[in-house]
């Protein structure tokens, strides 16, 4: 069965710094990889996924993720964050069979001026 | 597109009460999942449908629970006898074929 570790619960960055956060995925063969951010109240939304293909992968709202094989890992960037990036994020994987989701525990990100 | 729906948004019951959900999923997507999410915690699989047929369902999902999508459009949660431990977010996702899943903004169940 697939899982999702994601090692920071909580990351504090100040607004227009780098942000990265850690994905790391147990899967056997090739995993369909997710980034999902909720903000409070609110149900998950999908930032970028990888299928396939090119492992630096471009989602919505200026972030990006690498695929790294060799890693098993899948970490979600953004260059210069704006404090509207506050909210928690998810990391997920799938399978190629039926592709139901696991999810990580998530990691809140806090974004101060 | 009006997105994924689900209804209520919000549900207080006592225990013991029996509470169904409801999921409108995006148009012409015929597979629909069902999550829950916990405090501080990711969501997790409770089953999902293709098209009406339900083809998986979570050990997570006792014997209270039951899912059903008639004729393959909407779906209802139903939780019998709810326990405290039931307390979570319900979300619904669709998705068309094997592609990336869109979630409604979830039931919020608190069981007292």
């Amino acid at each position: 069965a697939q899982s999702v570790t994601q090692p920071d619960i909580h990351i504090t960055v100040s607004e227009g710094a780098s942000l990265e956060l850690r994905c790391n995925y147990s899967y056997g063969a090739t995993p369909y990889l997710f980034w999902y951010v909720q903000s409070p109240g609110q149900g998950l939304q999908l930032l970028l996924k990888y299928f396939s293909g090119d492992t630096l992968v471009q989602g919505i709202k200026g972030f990006e993720a690498e695929f790294k094989r060799s890693q098993s890992s899948f970490n979600l960037r953004k260059p210069s964050v704006h404090w509207s990036d506050a909210a928690e994020y998810f990391c997920a994987v799938a399978s190629s069979n039926d592709y139901k989701l696991s999810f990580g525990a998530g990691t809140t990100v806090t974004v101060r001026a | 597109d009006t997105g994924v729906s689900q209804n209520p948004r919000h549900k207080i019951t006592k225990r013991g009460q029996n509470v169904t959900f409801r999921c409108d999923p995006i148009s012409e997507h015929n597979r629909l999942y069902w999550y829950r999410q916990t405090l501080g915690q990711g969501p997790e699989f409770l089953t999902y449908f293709q098209n009406e047929a339900q083809l998986e369902k979570s050990r997570l999902l006792s014997d209270r629970f039951s899912a059903e999508r008639p004729k393959g459009s909407f779906s209802t949660l139903e939780i019998q006898r709810t326990e405290q431990g039931d307390s979570a977010m319900y979300l619904c996702a669709s998705s068309l074929e094997a592609y990336e899943q869109y979630f409604g903004p979830g039931t919020r169940l608190t069981v007292t």
